[in-house]
């Protein structure tokens, strides 16, 4: 079965402007998290989706947002970029029904100048 | 919320030789302990993963231990490979109920030199 997708893979942005991130999860996978990975931080928790409704946030500004559609694709927002948001996001999908594996995308890795 | 501390950050091991990289958690109440491998490059994924309820678990040249009383967990990589070059990310979490959550330890960069 086809894996996880994120769109895009790559993107430049300057300070101050937003970006939208997406992600389509294993066909069948209806929790998406996402992660912001940095050289410093390792993987960092943002937030999970079930069923269109947010689960769990971690410790992130307001300035990050997501969703999650009726057919499970999730979204991901960054507003008011700043120079520290260059990172890896990365998205995961997660059956529920199985041992707990996440399954992660290849992510998007995002430059803010 | 839970804490997962990750050592060594970074490891250089000769082929042939074990591996170990050891985390410690905070919140008493994770119960589940997840080992994911990121090569250059490329997404994580699960090499192994160890539940409350069990002490130990092995998979080929990869084995895991959880002690709870003392709240810490360990990979264990025998006869290392070059291929086993990678970052290896613990986390830890507490499975179930209405929310999913990882939370993951910093990383350690593992080189096997040949």
């Amino acid at each position: 079965k086809a894996g996880v997708t994120q769109t895009p893979r790559y993107l430049i942005k300057t300070r101050g402007q937003q970006v939208t991130l997406s992600c389509s999860p294993i066909s069948g996978h209806r929790s998406v998290s996402w992660y912001q990975q940095t050289p410093g931080q390792g993987l960092q928790f943002l937030f999970e989706y079930f069923s269109e409704t947010q689960r769990n946030k971690g410790n992130f500004p307001g300035r990050f947002s997501g969703r999650q559609f009726s057919n499970s694709r999730s979204e991901m927002n960054v507003s008011t970029l700043e120079l520290g948001d260059s990172a890896l996001y990365l998205c995961a999908s997660h059956s529920r029904l199985d041992t707990g594996e996440l399954f992660f995308g290849e992510g998007s890795r995002l430059t803010v100048l | 919320g839970e804490n997962v501390e990750q050592h060594p950050s970074t490891l250089s091991v000769q082929e042939g030789d074990s591996a170990v990289i050891k985390c410690t958690y905070s919140d008493s109440a994770s119960n589940y302990f997840p080992w994911y491998k990121q090569e250059l490059g490329k997404r994580p994924q699960l090499i192994i993963d160890i539940r409350s309820n069990v002490g130990e678990k092995k998979d080929q040249r990869i084995a895991v231990t959880l002690n709870k009383t003392a709240k810490h967990f360990s990979l264990h990589i025998t006869e290392t490979q070059p291929e086993d070059s990678a970052v290896y990310f613990c986390a830890a979490s507490k499975s179930g109920g209405s929310n999913y959550k990882l939370t993951f330890g910093k990383g350690t960069l593992l080189t096997v030199n040949p």
